[in-house]
């Protein structure tokens, strides 16, 4: 069975310090891992997806299959980015994705 | 990316009574899917609606308590049925496009079920 682990609820950081939230997964195949953001008020919007390697709103993430983890990072947290946030995981071939329970990011101005 | 609509945005429905949640898309779309995420909860799937066919739905999830409709590309219902207080959260329907080489989704902004 495939899992998604955020290991905190929370997290508070000061505007300009480094942010990372974790994610852990389990899954026996090649998955395909995804962070997904809601702002206040906003919908579920897709963040970043590792499979495209990109940065988003200075945000990162690297697929660590050794470690089985997807932690998203960004080296300065600004304001704006207080948010929830959740790891998603689609296995091989699979459109049906796996949510993890989300961190809540709190920038302190 | 696709625009999603839900109608209603939200709702406070009396135990032993249904909601139709209706869920409509500015494009064709292969794959859309029903989530529920109770409150303080994560997003927990609940069906792939299936055009044309009977929906697939996830372990725990049955049809005469959720049945769901897509009668085209574009649109799709939830019916939560013979609600009880539990069954109060918010519900989203998503899409995917099936041949993009990812396995993406997108997400309508979600009705608010509140059952009394």
């Amino acid at each position: 069975a495939q899992r998604v682990t955020q290991p905190e609820k929370l997290l508070s950081v000061f505007k300009g310090a480094p942010v990372e939230l974790k994610c852990n997964y389990s899954y026996s195949g090649s998955p395909e891992l995804f962070w997904y953001v809601q702002y206040s008020r906003q919908r579920l919007q897709l963040l970043l997806r590792h499979i495209s390697r990109e940065s988003i709103k200075g945000f990162t993430a690297d697929l660590n299959k050794g470690e089985t983890s997807f932690h998203l990072k960004k080296p300065f947290a600004q304001e704006e980015d207080s948010a929830m946030y959740y790891c998603a995981l689609a296995g091989a071939g699979s459109y049906q994705l796996t949510f993890g329970k989300g961190t809540k990011l709190s920038v302190i101005p | 990316s696709a625009v999603i609509s839900q109608k209603p945005s939200r709702d406070i429905c009396q135990r032993g009574t249904s909601l139709t949640i209706q869920c409509q898309v500015d494009s064709q779309v292969t794959m859309m899917f029903w989530y529920r995420q109770q409150p303080g909860q994560s997003l927990t799937l609940i069906a792939t609606a299936n055009q044309g066919s009977e929906a697939t739905y996830e372990s725990g999830f049955v049809i005469d308590k959720f049945p769901i409709s897509r009668p085209n590309l574009t649109f799709s219902t939830l019916t939560v049925s013979n609600m009880s207080p539990e069954d109060s959260s918010i519900y989203l329907c998503s899409v995917a496009a099936a041949g993009t080489g990812t396995y993406e989704q997108y997400f309508g902004p979600g009705t608010r079920l509140t059952v009394t």
